[in-house]
């Protein structure tokens, strides 16, 4: 069954460094998404990405982070210029175009020092 | 701002036993919802969902309740497995977006 792949499963970084977390959506799938889940809470909206445009970010989505397909099957995160905050767990999540339901990659854990 | 809220953070039921896991939420544009399992370590995985036109979803031992009324939704599991132990998560969208707001999460461990 395809899945969605994230590399990579860990990431150390210091602070004020940039990180760039990959994903590999389902090959079919047309929309994007980047969530987050910060030790012990929920799970968070970031962006949706659609026809290589942002199509919908939330407030946390700031001018430190940004999205890209580089090519025909990677999807990119990329935050700047990290933060102690950053330190979470990224997910990647795609979906057919005519579907509701959006299939998750298996995170990548980032710590920020 | 919790507009889904799951109030149980924790649950255990028996093998062979129903789990009923509870979703609250808030805003009444949501028109899709769904319930993921997650497992340590891995990302959620999609278990069944539920359009805001209907009641009822089934899917195997899963099952889906939706009462807009009281803008309440819930997830049974009948019947429950030890391989169910995981954490639960219920999400919701509004027409026209595809962001999905999450609760917080209810742990079930199912015991043998």
């Amino acid at each position: 069954e395809p899945e969605v792949t994230q590399t990579p499963s860990h990431q150390v970084t210091q602070m004020g460094q940039e990180v760039i977390l990959r994903c590999v959506p389902i090959s079919n799938h047309l929309y994007f998404y980047w969530y987050r889940q910060i030790l012990g809470q929920k799970v968070e909206f970031l962006v949706s990405f659609y026809n290589n445009e942002i199509s919908e970010k939330s407030e946390i989505f700031d001018d430190q982070f940004s999205v890209e397909r580089p090519d025909g099957s990677n999807f990119t995160l990329k935050i700047r210029s990290t933060k102690l905050e950053d330190s979470a767990m990224y997910f990647c999540a795609s979906k057919q175009g005519d579907q509701e339901t959006q299939y998750f990659g298996p995170g990548t854990r980032l710590l920020v020092l | 701002d919790q507009q889904v809220k799951q109030n149980s953070p924790s649950l255990s039921v028996q093998e062979g036993r129903i789990s009923i896991l509870n979703c609250d939420y808030t805003n009444s544009m949501f028109d899709y919802f769904l319930w993921y399992k997650k497992y340590p370590a891995e990302g959620p995985t999609f278990l069944i969902s539920i359009s805001s036109i209907k009641d009822k979803n089934e899917d195997g031992r899963f099952t889906v309740f939706l009462n807009k009324s009281a803008k309440h939704l819930s997830l049974h599991i009948v019947p429950s497995q030890p391989g169910d132990s995981a954490v639960y998560f219920c999400a919701a969208r509004t027409s026209g977006t595809y962001k999905y707001i999450f609760g917080t999460g209810t742990r079930l461990k199912v015991l043998a």
